[in-house]
């Protein structure tokens, strides 16, 4: 029973290309994430959603679009993919903003 | 957020006591200390967070000094299972986002 969890776990694809990763939590949380972790291996915050609503954006570019339908899940979804826009990608919940997050296993993308 | 000063890698023996320390010298009044591990391969896990007093659950302990300005994450009997970077932030209550720095790559020997 996984308590966060995103698809795909790999995703590799072109320059150019539209693509969406899910993250799906059954934890009960009002609050959900997407954080980056590039080459480098910094971690590093991309939005946070409270019941469904942006809280943060870390001054990410517009072709990153979260969507969340509802508050189990948030998606991430990237238009006109670039070589840059390699990482892993992990998605987050926890139950309130003073709590601690859960994360999923990460979405590794891979842009060629 | 405050920042904090961890050292980049560390070499515990299996069994031992790994002590990993955080310095975190600008931190405020309202400010927790929390600890995340990340395994090779896996999403950050969270192993303990504090604000004045030690703290002790099932994976570690948290010891902060008195003045706040550093604590330790004690891994009690490590295992090879422990080898992770571990990354120490410090936390405003009520903020979102947690703020990742390079951690501290700890390696348990057999």
């Amino acid at each position: 029973d996984t308590a966060v969890s995103q698809t795909p776990k790999y995703l590799v694809t072109q320059m150019g290309n539209d693509k969406s990763i899910k993250c799906e939590q059954n934890l009960g949380h009002d609050t959900m994430y997407w954080y980056k972790q590039d080459s480098k291996k910094f971690l590093k915050i991309m939005f946070s959603y409270n019941n469904k609503e942006l809280i943060i954006n870390e001054t990410v570019p517009n072709r990153f679009s979260p969507k969340s339908p509802d508050k189990a899940h948030l998606n991430l979804h990237i238009n006109s993919l670039e070589l840059g826009d390699s990482a892993v990608y992990f998605c987050a919940s926890s139950q309130s903003e003073n709590t601690e997050a859960f994360f999923g296993q990460g979405t590794r993308l891979t842009v060629v | 957020d405050a920042k904090t000063t961890q050292p980049p890698s560390m070499d515990c023996a299996e069994g031992r006591a790994a002590n990993l320390p955080c310095n975190h010298s600008t931190i405020s009044g309202n400010e927790y200390v929390y600890w995340y591990r990340q395994i090779h391969s896996q999403g950050p896990q969270y192993i303990i967070h504090g604000l004045k007093n030690n703290e002790t659950n099932e994976m570690a302990s948290l010891i902060i000094t008195e003045d706040r300005k550093s604590s330790t994450l004690i891994l009690p009997h490590a295992t090879l299972r422990d080898t992770a970077v571990y990354y120490c932030i410090v936390r405003v209550e009520g903020a979102q986002k947690l703020v990742f720095g390079q951690g501290t790559r700890l390696t348990i020997n057999p």
